[in-house]
């Protein structure tokens, strides 16, 4: 059975940094794209981050990029997401998806706060 | 970027009846459209992918449209199960993009 297990949220302030990781179990992680998908509160999803097999090749979206930093590590079957300089905008929920150009695997999601 | 307009906000219907949901691509994604369910407590779930190709473990009565910037959800029959929100996203090109999402309640 497919699991992504997320960790690491929680409350920052404006400006600070925090890292998200993602445990993955159930299936070979090297094999596929890792991405995360976020959900600030009452809104929609919005793409955040991918990551390629290798972690060769990493995708953003202008609202993050320069800021956040997607990572793995694939003998540990983890998911890795930096972010810095962190804004109240960034305030959401924030998943673990396996990729496929769609997600066909999601976490269940950790809140992260930003808010002094 | 491709912006993904999904209608209705909401919608409300009885079980046993059929509903769709619409989703407009701002330029053509070709067939690259997938469906979600989300429901409070549980993982997002996929249910279509590639505008009309089923899921493994979804039910048949769930079925997608459409290709170019034109897709259709359906669900027939409705389920206590299947009320909840719906999301479209195309996953044709860097950055995917999602609809706004729908909600489905119970009429």
């Amino acid at each position: 059975e497919v699991q992504l297990v997320e960790s690491g949220g929680g409350l920052v302030q404006p400006g600070r940094s925090l890292k998200l990781s993602c445990a993955a179990s159930g299936f070979t992680f090297s094999n596929y794209y890792m991405a995360w998908v976020r959900q600030a509160p009452k809104k929609g999803l919005e793409w955040v981050a991918t990551i390629s097999t290798s972690g060769s090749r990493t995708y953003y979206p202008d609202s993050v990029k320069g800021r956040f930093t997607i990572s793995r590590d694939n003998a540990k079957s983890s998911l890795y997401l930096q972010m810095n300089s962190l804004k109240s905008e960034d305030t959401a929920t924030y998943y673990c998806a396996r990729q496929l150009g769609y997600f066909d695997y999601w976490g269940q999601g950790v809140m992260v706060t930003v808010s002094s | 970027d491709v912006q993904m307009t999904q209608s209705p906000y909401n919608l409300a219907a009885s079980p046993g009846e059929s509903v769709s949901i619409n989703c407009k691509a701002s330029k053509s994604i070709s067939k690259y459209l997938a469906w979600y369910q989300q429901k409070p407590g549980k993982a997002n779930k996929l249910l279509i992918y590639d505008g009309s190709t089923l899921q493994s473990g979804i039910p048949s009565r769930f079925s997608g449209s459409g290709s170019g910037t034109d897709f259709t959800l359906t669900i027939r029959s409705l389920e206590p199960e299947d009320f909840g929100l719906y999301y479209c996203q195309q996953h044709n090109e860097y950055p995917f993009t999602f609809g706004s999402g729908t909600k489905l309640e119970i009429k």
